[in-house]
């Protein structure tokens, strides 16, 4: 079984506040790196997929790095708010094989 | 655009009972998943499929049965319901392939048994 790594577990930043949270995934046979927003009582959406050494995505004020080679990807948000407490989870590809996620990592944004 | 749907969205039932949970999308999506949400695991795959009559085993598929006869449907049975199936169950659907196309999921069925 991959593993596929999630830190920190959760965290609590004050609105405004810019954030950051790390995936660290197999650096061998990379195929491709999705980001999910899961709010509470909701379904994972899709964020980002991510292919490409050095990949970078942004959606708003969410944005995410890539690094294959050494196997983390970022994902950012900037001056975050209260909507964008979520579960943020990244899941990892390694060819023609299901997605492995990650356990999540936890935002809460307090006003 | 109903999207893809799951039912029941709540169900208790009782150690040994089969359960069989729905899941229906309607975007003609080829490839369908089901995943248990349990505390400290996250998401974990039960079972697959690339297209109608094609399943394959996740990480987690012991006690549970899928078929997929439509392209639309995919159906999970718990064939003799245990505790340790309490678990939040989330179908999901991709266009195609697993590897570079997001996947779409479900609003999820909360199982408890009893």
């Amino acid at each position: 079984i991959l593993n596929v790594e999630q830190s920190p577990q959760s965290l609590h930043v004050q609105e405004g506040d810019s954030t950051n949270f790390t995936c660290s995934f197999p650096s061998s046979n990379f195929y491709a790196l999705h980001w999910y927003r899961w709010e509470t009582a909701k379904s994972p959406e899709a964020l980002f997929v991510m292919t490409l050494n050095g990949d970078e995505k942004k959606k708003g004020r969410i944005s995410a790095t890539l690094n294959t080679k050494e196997g983390y990807s970022y994902l950012y948000i900037k001056g975050s708010q209260p909507e964008d407490s979520a579960t943020y989870l990244c899941a990892f590809n390694s060819g023609n094989t299901p997605l492995v996620f990650g356990k999540g990592t936890r935002l809460s944004v307090i006003a | 655009d109903a999207g893809i749907t799951q039912s029941p969205r709540y169900k208790i039932t009782e150690t040994g009972r089969q359960v069989t949970l729905m899941c229906h999308q309607t975007w003609s999506h080829s490839y369908m998943f089901w995943y248990r949400q349990d505390l400290g695991h996250g998401l974990r795959l039960i079972y697959y499929s690339a297209a109608a009559d094609i399943t394959d085993k996740g990480e987690v598929p012991d006690g549970y049965v899928v078929s997929r006869s439509k392209t639309e449907n995919f159906p999970l049975t718990l064939e003799s319901a245990t505790r340790s199936q309490t678990s939040v169950y989330f179908c999901a659907s991709s266009v195609s392939g697993m590897v570079f196309n997001e996947q779409f999921f479900g609003p999820g069925t909360r199982l408890t048994v009893l």
